[in-house]
């Protein structure tokens, strides 16, 4: 049973341009969720989705960044226009309900705005 | 706005000690994980504690949660090399009725183990 495949691994993307990242949840899990990772922090809570619906976007910035979950294939989280600060560790994160179900994380995709 | 802080937020110390890490919260849950994450990748999942006065143990460590006080700590008997990593706790604040869903995370420990 393969676990959360995110990719890619490494991204890096000029400012201005559109970096797009793509989640794959555990077989049998319909919970989505996304974090980021500045250096030397600990993880912070993006967005969570199940299939075709954001449950909660509160930790996503207004500007630039949206996610989906489509009925089929992987979520996807999408940042327009990257700046700088947007260089992070961006990872997901799949559990079988939303709750008392343990989330399993991915290996992160790391983004580099030059 | 749920605020989980952690300490220390780096330690050093050598194989063989035992040592505590600490996981403060702000406000009501009964929920908390601890992660571990080598550098690099990805986090990995330690423990779940899921009530007041919970303990769990996995070979060297030891979780335990204090609902009344909002404290977790994570124990490390006999400390070896291999178990050098950042150490993460993490709250459930749609647990706790915070109207959110997704974990809170600790800024993490990173603990380095010298031989």
């Amino acid at each position: 049973n393969a676990g959360v495949m995110q990719n890619p691994r490494h991204l890096v993307r000029r400012r201005g341009q559109e970096a797009r990242l793509r989640c794959s949840p555990m077989k049998g899990h319909s919970h989505v969720y996304w974090y980021r990772q500045l250096p030397e922090e600990g993880l912070k809570f993006m967005v969570y989705l199940q299939k075709e619906n954001i449950i909660d976007e509160s930790g996503m910035p207004k500007e630039r960044f949206s996610a989906e979950f489509p009925k089929e294939g992987p979520s996807i989280l999408r940042i327009q226009q990257v700046v700088r600060g947007d260089s992070a560790a961006y990872f997901c994160a799949s559990s079988a309900t939303g709750n008392n179900s343990p989330l399993h994380f991915g290996n992160g995709t790391r983004l580099t705005v030059t | 706005e749920l605020k989980v802080e952690q300490n220390p937020l780096f330690l050093s110390m050598q194989e063989g000690k035992n040592y505590t890490i600490y996981c403060n919260y702000s406000t009501t849950s009964d929920r908390l994980y601890w992660y571990r994450q080598d550098p690099g990748k990805s986090l990995e999942s330690l423990f779940v504690l899921l009530s007041n006065g919970a303990v769990k143990q996995e070979g060297r460590l030891m979780a335990s949660l204090d609902t009344k006080a909002r404290l977790s700590t994570l124990h490390i008997t006999a400390a070896v090399h291999d178990l050098s990593a950042t150490y993460f706790c993490a709250v459930d604040v749609t647990y706790s009725g915070g109207g959110a869903d997704g974990l809170t995370f600790g800024k993490g420990t990173h603990l380095i183990i010298q031989p």
